[in-house]
């Protein structure tokens, strides 16, 4: 089946610092989703993009689609603690549903 | 206020009993989705529904059933047939069909025991 490939899968963050993490598909997509989980909550969506090339920025965060449809990233800017979490995408094929990766960890660095 | 809700929020079972998870949606959504969440793994999808009294199989269906009787509702029951239920489990809806924004609930945490 169609896998989505994200990465990384952990990181450290310091406050101020901007954060860079994406997803990779085998196939295209025609959807891309960004969300943040904390523990023990469900995903809040932050970032929904739905074309290629589409850049677009919820606050402090700004994704693209990626051109070729099967990639897409996701950028915090100026991190804050309140940034930690895990960080999901989710690809929508043309046909059939959405297909989560496995979450990019954001931690504090100690 | 609108949004999702599921109950309760953690649910302890002895192994072999059925187990009902509640989701409902005030959001006029026409498709509700439920996934299933292991440590480490990304959501995969048990089963969704775009219209009332309407239901598809999603990756992992064996072992659970729905219903879908009223818009607002979609309730999940965790059968005994399912080898391996402790897991936490999120429900979702969507305006449309196309399930291409998806708004998930708080999520309910089973253990089975």
């Amino acid at each position: 089946g169609q896998q989505l490939n994200q990465s990384p899968q952990s990181m450290f963050i310091q406050e101020g610092e901007d954060v860079s993490m994406n997803c990779t598909s085998s196939s295209i997509f025609n959807t891309w989703l960004w969300y943040k989980q904390d523990p023990g909550e469900g995903p809040v969506l932050l970032i929904a993009l739905y074309k290629a090339g589409e850049l677009t920025s919820n606050g402090r965060l700004t994704a693209q689609f990626g051109i070729t449809r099967k990639d897409s990233f996701l950028n915090i800017s100026a991190s804050i603690p309140s940034d930690v979490g895990i960080y999901f995408c989710a690809g929508q094929p043309r046909r059939g549903n959405l297909i989560f990766g496995k979450g990019t960890k954001l931690s504090v660095k100690p | 206020d609108g949004g999702i809700t599921q109950s309760p929020k953690y649910l302890f079972r002895k192994e072999g009993q059925n187990v009902t998870l509640s989701c409902e949606q005030n959001l006029n959504h026409d498709a509700m989705y439920w996934y299933r969440q292991d440590p480490g793994q990304g959501l995969r999808l048990i089963y969704y529904s775009q219209i009332v009294n309407d239901f598809q199989k999603g990756d992992i269906a064996e072992g659970y059933s729905v219903s879908r009787e009223k818009k607002e509702s979609f309730p999940l029951t965790v059968t005994s047939a399912q080898k391996n239920p402790t897991a936490f489990y999120l429900c979702a809806s969507s305006p449309g069909t196309s399930g291409r924004k998806q708004f998930f609930g708080p999520g309910t945490r089973l253990t089975v025991l």
